[in-house]
């Protein structure tokens, strides 16, 4: 495996239910990231892992709680999810040094019914 | 609250042709300025950066910078109907912890052959 990568690529879940998103970075990069991206608004970011330690949380609600067990893995854990959280989930990760370029992967594609 | 905007589009280019996209950004402490390519149902992928006011080309991409003026600009000579995408800005945020970045909407761009 290359680059960024997430599972599951696509996911439908009951707002009862729980899941996890899985993103892993393959890059050697130390910080990684989830966005969210819906419908013609801009990528909104939802946390940052800086060596595994948080460093924001965007004002998101509990119901998304993020794992960072290494510099390398990435999860999002999801429960009691409303329809308005469907989107694209994105997770990116970068080297944290003045140019910070962010690669992303190919994002999970939720639905909550 | 710290913005980046772009014209949303869609930018009509004939192929051939010179696509060029524009965007402003408030936070005159940004120092560095990427642009991402997002194919429709893709993850962003990167494509130029740029951190020195002047041009910075690659291949045919040229991305301009001014902090003076807080734009940032991507041009993409001999587009091409692969060029047909929505084009991201993005730019980081001096205010908030290091590694956030600040995503414009994004430009749809659409080739005609």
């Amino acid at each position: 495996e290359t680059g960024v990568t997430q599972t599951p690529r696509h996911l439908v879940m009951g707002m009862t239910n729980k899941k996890s998103l899985k993103c892993e970075q393959h890059l050697g990069h130390n910080a990684m990231y989830w966005y969210k991206q819906s419908a013609k608004k801009p990528l909104e970011l939802m946390f940052v892992y800086n060596f595994k330690e948080q460093t924001e949380n965007n004002s998101v609600p509990s119901r998304f709680s993020p794992e960072c067990p290494n510099s390398s893995h990435l999860f999002l854990h999801l429960h009691t999810l409303q329809p308005e959280d469907s989107a694209l989930y994105l997770c990116a990760s970068s080297l944290l040094d003045f140019d910070n370029e962010q690669f992303f992967g190919p994002g999970t594609r939720l639905t909550v019914l | 609250q710290k913005e980046v905007e772009q014209n949303s589009g869609p930018l009509s280019v004939p192929e051939g042709a010179i696509a060029s996209l524009n965007c402003t950004y408030s936070d005159r402490g940004s120092q560095s300025f990427f642009w991402y390519r997002q194919y429709s149902g893709k993850s962003p992928e990167l494509i130029m950066f740029i951190y020195s006011n002047g041009d910075k080309e690659d291949g045919r991409f040229t991305a301009q910078l001014n902090k003076a003026s807080q734009y940032v600009s991507l041009l993409i000579r001999d587009s091409q109907p692969s060029d047909s995408a929505t084009y991201l800005c993005a730019v980081t945020a001096t205010t908030d912890s290091w590694g956030k970045l600040q995503f414009g909407a994004g430009t749809q761009v659409v080739v005609t052959p």
